[in-house]
C-alpha cells in the first residue's frame, strides 16, 4: 500500500459546525503532514507530525486542531471556521520527518472545504 | 530563509511541442530539489526529485538537473501530450534535517491537441 487516504473528499460546513478530516497511511510513515491549500496556490504547511507528536505548528488558529491517535492515522479537528477557510487541506507523509529531503512527500488526494 | 521561484504561468502549448518550466532557488546549505504536479481536483504527485549538484530526476518523459552554479532546476519535456495538462510546483527541502518542502507559485500548463 503506497497511498495516503484521505476522507472525506469534500466538506460543507457551517461556521458554528464541528467536524473532522482524517487522513491514513499505511506505508509505516513515521512523519506526517497537514497542509492547506487556497486556490490556485501552492500549499502551505500547518502542522507536523513525527513520530506521533507535534513537531510543527506553523502558527495555525486555534479552530485548527490536529491530532494523532497512532503512526498510522492523523486527524484535524474543525470548530468555529470561517468562510475564508475553505481550501483543499491535504496530508502528507514521509518514512520520518529528515528523509523529506531525500524523498519529497506523498500526498493524499485531499479534503475540499466549504464554510458556508 | 529558503525560496523557489518558478515562472509565471499559464504556459499553453500544442501536443508534441517542447516544454521548459523554470525553476530557481535560493537556500543555504544543500537541498533537496522536487518537481511536483497536481492534476484537477487531485493532491500533488511527486514527478521527479535530485538530492545533489548535477543529478538528473527524469520520469514519465520529464526530466530536470540540478545546476548548483545557477541554483536552477528547470523541467522539460520533449514532446508533451494532453494528458500533461497540470499545474507544476517545484520545491526544495533543507538537507539538514528540515521537515519543510518549500514549494514554488505553481505553474499551470494546458496542452491542446
Amino acid at each position: 500500500d503506497t497511498e495516503v487516504t484521505q476522507t472525506p473528499k469534500h466538506l460543507v460546513m457551517g461556521m458554528t459546525n464541528k467536524k473532522s478530516l482524517k487522513c491514513e497511511q499505511h506505508m509505516g510513515h513515521r512523519a506526517m503532514y497537514w497542509y492547506k491549500q487556497k486556490a490556485k496556490k501552492p500549499p502551505e504547511l500547518m502542522f507536523v507530525y513525527s513520530y506521533e507528536k507535534l513537531s510543527i505548528n506553523e502558527s495555525v488558529p486555534s479552530r485548527f486542531s490536529p491530532e494523532c491517535p497512532n503512526s498510522s492515522l492523523l486527524n484535524l479537528h474543525l470548530h468555529a471556521l470561517q468562510p475564508e477557510d475553505s481550501a483543499l487541506y491535504l496530508c502528507a507523509s514521509t518514512p520520518e520527518g529528515s528523509s523529506a529531503s531525500n524523498y519529497g512527500y506523498t500526498f493524499g488526494s485531499g479534503t475540499r472545504l466549504t464554510v458556508v | 530563509g529558503n525560496s523557489v521561484t518558478q515562472m509565471e504561468g499559464p504556459v499553453t502549448l500544442s501536443e508534441e511541442a517542447f516544454l521548459t518550466i523554470n525553476c530557481t532557488y535560493t537556500a543555504t546549505g544543500y537541498p533537496s530539489l522536487f518537481w511536483y504536479v497536481q492534476y484537477p481536483g487531485e493532491g500533488l504527485q511527486l514527478l521527479l526529485k535530485a538530492t545533489k549538484a548535477d543529478d538528473k530526476g527524469s520520469n514519465k518523459g520529464f526530466e530536470a538537473t540540478y545546476r548548483k552554479e545557477t541554483t536552477s532546476f528547470h523541467l522539460e519535456k520533449g514532446s508533451v501530450q494532453v494528458s500533461d495538462s497540470a499545474v507544476y510546483f517545484c520545491a526544495l527541502s533543507d538537507q539538514g534535517g528540515s521537515e519543510k518542502l518549500v514549494f514554488g507559485k505553481g505553474t499551470k500548463l494546458t496542452v491542446n491537441p
